[in-house]
């Protein structure tokens, strides 16, 4: 099975602060990479699809990047409300026959 | 406007059994496949379940294979998860999510773009 491994599992940042968030993969995923974000008491929200694409109504400063093995979730200024664990995940594994998803373990973002 | 919404959560000993339930409206429920995410206390997000859009295929994740069976009714625009032989670590939140489409070269891509806001399930003596 494909492992997903984040790095690193906290941050400390601040307001204004341009943050990564990286993703590895066990083996080749080409782009099948997705990026969601967890805020305390909501449902989950997906953020990016297929590594680097913006999923509708997601601002701008929210990026992806990465194919292969090695992905990254970048933040160019940070908001207030951008305090949250953020997941990653590939749809590579999922076939029509044998329907399955595999999670990062999550990087929480705290506030310096 | 797009909904889903869990239900079925609650207080179970080891052993037990409990069938969780996922109400949809706003969108053409068929068209999609739905799947069951949960997150244990103090722990990340796990992939439970996932079923095809006309119900022909059903995946598991290693944790709950053997003991959960997903289903669907595309009738009522609901799925299912009926959980059997419940373990402590079974305790979590448990959401539905919806599989979008978002294309893809040699094979589809998906991702889950809604999510319900979960039901929560405690196995407890």
């Amino acid at each position: 099975d494909i492992q997903l491994t984040q790095s690193p599992s906290s941050l400390s940042a601040s307001v204004g602060d341009r943050v990564t968030i990286t993703c590895r993969a066990s083996q080749n995923i080409n782009n099948y990479l997705n990026w969601y974000q967890r805020q305390p008491g909501k449902a989950p929200k997906l953020l990016i699809f297929a590594a680097s694409s913006l999923h509708s109504g997601v601002p701008s400063r929210f990026s992806g990047s990465g194919s292969g093995t090695d992905f990254a979730l970048t933040i160019s200024s940070l908001q207030p409300e951008d305090f949250a664990t953020y997941y990653c995940q590939q749809s590579y594994s999922y076939t029509y026959s044998r329907p399955m998803y595999t999670f990062g373990q999550g990087t929480r973002l705290e506030i310096k | 406007e797009v909904h889903l919404v869990e239900s079925g959560g609650d207080v179970v000993r080891p052993g037990g059994s409990l069938r969780l339930s996922c109400r949809t409206s706003g969108f053409t429920f068929g068209n999609f496949g739905i799947n069951w995410v949960r997150q244990r206390p103090g722990k990340g997000l796990e992939w439970v379940s996932a079923i095809t859009w006309n119900g022909e295929n059903t995946g598991y994740a290693d944790s709950v294979k053997g003991r959960f069976t997903i289903s669907r009714d595309n009738a009522k625009n609901s799925v299912y998860l009926q959980m059997n032989s419940l373990r402590a670590e079974d305790s979590a939140l448990y959401h539905c999510a919806r599989q979008g489409y978002f294309g893809g070269d040699l094979q589809a891509l998906y991702a889950f773009d809604m999510w319900g806001q979960g039901t929560m399930v405690t196995v407890a003596s």
